[in-house]
């Protein structure tokens, strides 16, 4: 069975320094990974996905995730934080063929000026 | 394109009405998904939608939960009665084919039971 771990709930920045945000799955085939963002009273926007091709995938906005598949881990980074960049973050995890998506708890990124 | 759009952005309703959600998917997104988000159990799936046909209503939680695709450009979820524990955030998402393309949600409808 499918799962996905997100490690912290909360996470604490100051600006302008890096940004990382823990995701582990489980999944018995060749999953699909996504990173989805939340901003306050906002839908959730695909930042990035990881669907078996390149293991460093680039998002929008500065963000990128490398697939570990010895670690079961699919952690986001940013070099940099930005005050925009506050809001709830998702992993999700589907596998390839099926249509259901597995969310993880979220974290929610906080931005200190 | 102006994305995946909801209707209404806030519904505030009394215990015992019923409730009608509406979402526009993206014009020619083939699949619409139904989600359900609160701080007690996250974001949870309700009912998935191929070529308008539902393929699983699995999560819809009581038989007060219908969910319709008349057509492909519109989806509604309705609630009769409505009660407060189903107040919450609802998503509407759309995708073509494959779900690993990743899915475009809605923003979302936030119902309050009173």
């Amino acid at each position: 069975a499918q799962s996905v771990t997100q490690l912290d709930s909360h996470v604490s920045v100051s600006e302008g320094t890096p940004v990382l945000l823990r995701c582990n799955y489980s999944s018995s085939y060749s999953p699909s990974l996504f990173w989805y963002v939340q901003h306050p009273n906002k839908g959730l926007q695909l930042l990035l996905k990881y669907t078996s091709a390149a293991t460093l995938v680039k998002g929008i906005n500065g963000f990128e995730a490398e697939f570990k598949k010895s670690e079961t881990s699919f952690h986001l980074t940013k070099p940099s934080a930005h005050m925009s960049d506050a809001a709830e973050y998702f992993c999700v995890v589907s596998e390839i063929g099926t249509y259901k998506y597995i969310f993880g708890t979220g974290t929610r990124l906080k931005v200190l000026a | 394109d102006a994305g995946v759009i909801q209707s209404p952005r806030h519904e505030v309703t009394e215990m015992g009405q019923e409730v009608t959600l509406r979402c526009k998917p993206i014009s020619g997104h083939n699949s619409l998904f139904w989600y359900r988000q609160t701080m007690m159990r996250g974001l949870e799936l309700l009912i998935y939608f191929n070529n308008n046909v539902p393929i699983d209503d699995s999560g819809m939680p009581e038989d007060r939960f219908s969910a319709k695709m008349p057509n492909a450009s519109f989806s509604t979820l309705k609630i009769q009665p409505s009660e407060p524990r189903d107040s919450a955030v609802y998503f509407c998402a759309s995708t073509s084919g494959a779900v690993w393309y990743g899915y475009t949600f809605g923003s979302g409808t936030r119902l309050t039971v009173v």
